[in-house]
């Protein structure tokens, strides 16, 4: 199985910081890679594919980059409903995998 | 508008069997994989197996023994059962819709499970 591997788990930052989690895989998905926002007691929401394209009616104060094995999501502007856990996934070889998910809480 | 609305016992013994149903609502049944995942403060999001609308099923090796999933188009419904239960397989279970590629677009709203004597 691909291991994905984020960074960090925790992250502390304040309303309006900029902040990036980077997931990190364990051999080469090219762009296969999805990134996940799940807020307390919901379900994960689909936020980015492709590693950069953004899903439908998602702000675009969301980005993602990265290709191979080494992914980065960044949020600008952090707002108050972004305090949330991020995970990210690979779609590029089956059995498909998650990162363990990075909580960004507030400073 | 897509929906995903699942049911089944949360209570479970070891050595028991996990029966989860989500039906669907909205969108078509038959351009997607029907997907279980299941999610521990452990070890995050696990992605259990799928199923397409005619029946063809794809499960993680690490459960492959002991898990089944079915679809029942007629209802727009699909199932999970997972038996053998151990402590291990207490975890929040998913439904969701899966994208070719594999992207889960629509979730259910879970169901918590906890497998205890």
């Amino acid at each position: 199985d691909i291991q994905m591997t984020q960074s960090p788990s925790t992250l502390s930052a304040s309303v309006g910081d900029r902040v990036s989690i980077t997931c990190r895989a364990s051999q080469s998905i090219n762009n296969w890679l999805a990134w996940y926002q799940q807020r307390p007691g919901k379900a994960p929401n689909l936020l980015i594919y492709k590693a950069s394209s953004l899903e439908d009616g998602v702000s675009s104060r969301f980005s993602g980059s990265g290709s191979g094995t080494e992914f980065t999501l960044t949020i600008s502007g952090l707002q108050p409903d972004d305090f949330a856990t991020y995970h990210c996934q690979q779609y590029s070889t089956f059995p498909w995998t998650f990162g363990q998910g990075t909580k960004v809480e507030i400073k | 508008q897509v929906q995903l609305q699942q049911w089944g016992a949360g209570l479970l013994k070891p050595s028991e069997t996990l029966s989860l149903t989500c039906a669907v609502s909205g969108g078509s049944f038959s351009d997607y994989y029907w997907t279980w995942i299941r999610q521990t403060p452990n070890k995050g999001l696990q992605w259990i197996g799928e199923s397409t609308h005619s029946g063809s099923t794809y499960y993680n090796p690490s459960l492959r023994s002991r898990v089944s999933i079915s679809v029942d188009t007629s209802k727009s419904q699909f199932s999970l059962k997972l038996n053998a239960l151990t402590a291990a397989d207490t975890a929040v279970y998913y439904c969701c819709r899966a994208t070719r590629p594999r992207l889960f677009d629509y979730w259910g709203q879970g169901t918590p499970v906890s497998v205890s004597s």
